[in-house]
């Protein structure tokens, strides 16, 4: 089928530690592909997009490179801060162009 | 920078009120959209708008539901007469153009149905 799929949170993690969220998807073709961010109390976020296979997205130190041999776009970060406490979504554009959510994954960032 | 923006922030309706949610997309573009996500659960696809008319809808969208683009500005989700299940977050996106281009999510307005 067309879903996305992404790793069961919580995760939890120490100040400056390194993040990654796995993300992968089933399509037909190549489908743009797109990280958002959840803030508490907020609404969703564009973090970050590729559109092609083999793009890196990045966008504040996170990154997410399109990887269309292991149809995955897992989100990294190398240093995490207090503040990049979310949820984070992984979506990916149907061919009719409405974006398909994973399930989420929620960040939980200690000092 | 431009955005999205959705009033009400929050509302409380009875189950079988109708309610009308809005939306006021960025200025330049053409494609609009309704998302829900459920407490705790997914984003989900409601319905895609483009040149006054429905693009898609998804099996959420029956006939309780409907949207309009009233004026030049706003984008509007009824809920006909409203049941418990309707309780989520409702997100209104907008896009300049298909293929590909990032959708603008607004903030949400969260509904809850007693």
């Amino acid at each position: 089928g067309n879903s996305v799929t992404q790793m069961e949170g919580p995760v939890t993690l120490s100040e400056e530690a390194f993040l990654t969220i796995n993300c992968t998807y089933t399509a037909t073709g190549y489908p743009s592909l797109f990280w958002y961010v959840q803030y508490p109390g907020e609404g969703l976020q564009l973090l970050l997009k590729a559109t092609k296979a083999d793009d890196k997205g990045s966008n504040k130190g996170f990154e997410a490179t399109y990887r269309k041999e292991t149809t995955s776009f897992h989100l990294e970060k190398g240093s995490v801060q207090v503040s990049d406490s979310a949820v984070y979504f992984c979506a990916r554009m149907d061919s009719s162009y409405k974006l398909i959510f994973g399930s989420g994954t929620r960040l939980l960032v200690r000092p | 920078e431009p955005e999205v923006t959705q009033t009400p922030s929050h509302q409380v309706t009875q189950m079988g009120q109708e309610v009308i949610l809005r939306c006021v997309p960025i200025s330049n573009h053409l494609y609009f959209y309704w998302y829900r996500q459920i407490l705790g659960q997914k984003v989900e696809f409601l319905v895609s708008f483009y040149n006054n008319e429905i693009s898609e809808k998804s099996e959420i969208f029956d006939d309780q539901f409907s949207v309009e683009r009233p004026d030049g500005s706003n984008f509007t989700l009824k809920i006909r007469s409203t049941k418990l299940e309707d309780s989520a977050m409702y997100f209104c996106a907008s896009s300049d153009q298909s293929g590909g281009e990032t959708q603008y999510f607004g903030p949400g307005t969260r509904l809850l149905v007693l």
